[in-house]
């Protein structure tokens, strides 16, 4: 009964290559996020997707693009792996945002390292 | 644009202490703060979320305050248990379309 899982776990690959990074949430929620958090803990933004339409996106090289098949997944597709794409992806979920309610529920991280 | 402070960056204490968490924010104009909680290697847990007409926030031995105004949050543990040891962020949704942005987080350790 998992609310937000994240498959793989970790993911160990050589620079050049693609991957991807799935996400699905059980909580009915609409709204779904990416995040980055870098090798000093600091975590931030990539990604809001509301009702599989992109409303944030930030600052983030073209080599990553988010893919959202319906309102309960968003993958992470990376090409073209650099050294510095090592980071814990966590992915969230919330009700629309803009409510004053809108607690996001996060899931247990992909740890992806470049080698 | 939104810059969220947490202050100390560490904190180590004996167990059974009441403790407070800092946390600080550029723009007052916010929706909600939420404080989550992150174990070693795991996601973020989140505790308490307080609306931005609200001024605090319990769960337990959790406390949440809230002052808009100067752009200040607390979060009060009493009683801390060796459990509580983990990193605790602090999060501000702001106005308008925008993203959660965090604080980079206190370390807190209980010792038994």
């Amino acid at each position: 009964d998992t609310a937000v899982s994240q498959t793989p776990k970790y993911l160990v690959t050589q620079m050049g290559n693609d991957k991807s990074i799935k996400c699905e949430q059980n909580l009915g929620h609409d709204t779904m996020y990416w995040y980055k958090q870098d090798s000093k803990k600091f975590l931030k933004i990539m990604f809001s997707y509301n009702n599989k339409e992109l409303i944030i996106n930030e600052t983030v090289p073209n080599r990553f693009s988010p893919k959202s098949p319906d309102k309960a997944h968003l993958n992470l597709h990376i090409n073209s792996l650099e050294l510095g794409d090592s980071a814990v992806y966590f992915c969230a979920s919330s009700f629309e945002p803009l409510r004053g309610t809108d607690t996001q529920y996060f899931g247990p991280g992909t740890r992806l390292t470049v080698l | 644009k939104q810059e969220v402070t947490q202050i100390p960056a560490a904190l180590s204490v004996p167990e059974g202490e009441n403790l407070v968490l800092n946390c600080s924010f550029t723009d007052s104009a916010i929706y909600n703060l939420q404080w989550f909680r992150q174990d070693p290697g795991k996601g973020l847990t989140s505790l308490l979320l307080i609306q931005s007409s609200q001024r605090e926030q319990t769960s337990g031995r959790l406390n949440a305050s809230l002052d808009k105004s100067s752009g200040r949050s607390t979060l009060y543990i009493a009683a801390s248990q060796p459990g509580d040891s983990a990193t605790y962020l602090c999060a501000v949704h702001s106005s308008g379309n925008t993203p959660l942005v965090f604080g980079k987080g206190t370390r807190l350790s209980v010792i038994a």
